[in-house]
């Protein structure tokens, strides 16, 4: 099916483990993006990629690390899950329209 | 920092009333766009409005934009029970990459 999945879907975990969000999508465009909505707040983007093997920062950054071998998938790590880390997480791809589309997002529960 | 601030944060109306949500931002932007996000769910494109473009339309939705006061509002006419959803601001700088704003909640009675 053409579109943007994530998985898992929901996710627990412990602080301190090392936990990797997937984002794949099968429209082929360029750029990506990672956000996190915390609770009754809007999203803030977290890395972006304009292409395979460029990425750059976004507005929190800490704490995650971003690869971008091939240009559908856009894995997103915690290296060392903090409970702060807890939230939604959302992938989403630039299309040409310069809208975003946006994947279903990840739950993610640090204990 | 949320670039855009949205007002009002929540909004109950009943079905057949129209609906409308203002949203500021602070830097100049290339575009504006509005994304709305049922519960549970992620976020889905409704509208976009070039910085160079003053009022927009696409069915029961009404953007306007005002760069000079750094301002947008979103008006959802004859609004329905379907229409329950927070409603966010998002603007682009060029980058491609969105800011979003906090949102706003409209809850629409039957």
């Amino acid at each position: 099916d053409a579109g943007i999945t994530q998985s898992p879907r929901y996710k627990i975990t412990e602080t301190g483990r090392q936990v990797t969000l997937m984002c794949h999508q099968t429209w082929s465009h360029s750029y990506m993006f990672w956000y996190r909505q915390d609770l009754g707040h809007g999203l803030r983007l977290i890395y972006y990629s304009a292409a395979a093997d460029i990425t750059d920062k976004g507005e929190v950054p800490d704490g995650y690390v971003v690869s971008r071998s091939k240009t559908e998938n856009f894995p997103l790590t915690l290296e060392s899950a903090t409970r702060s880390q807890t939230s939604v997480y959302f992938c989403a791809s630039w299309s040409v329209q310069e809208t975003q589309y946006f994947g279903p997002g990840t739950r993610l529960l640090v204990l | 920092s949320q670039q855009g601030e949205e007002d009002p944060q929540a909004l109950s109306i009943q079905e057949g009333e129209n609906a409308t949500m203002n949203c500021s931002y602070k830097t100049s932007i290339n575009n504006l766009q509005w994304y709305r996000q049922n519960s549970g769910r992620g976020l889905v494109h409704l509208i976009l409005i070039r910085s160079n473009e003053r009022e927009k339309h696409s069915g029961r939705l009404r953007v306007t934009l005002d760069t000079s006061k750094k301002s947008s509002s979103l008006l959802i006419t004859a609004s329905r029970a379907a229409d329950t959803a927070s409603y966010f601001c998002a603007t682009d700088t060029g980058r491609r990459a969105l800011t979003f704003g906090s949102g706003t909640r409209l809850q629409v009675q039957p």
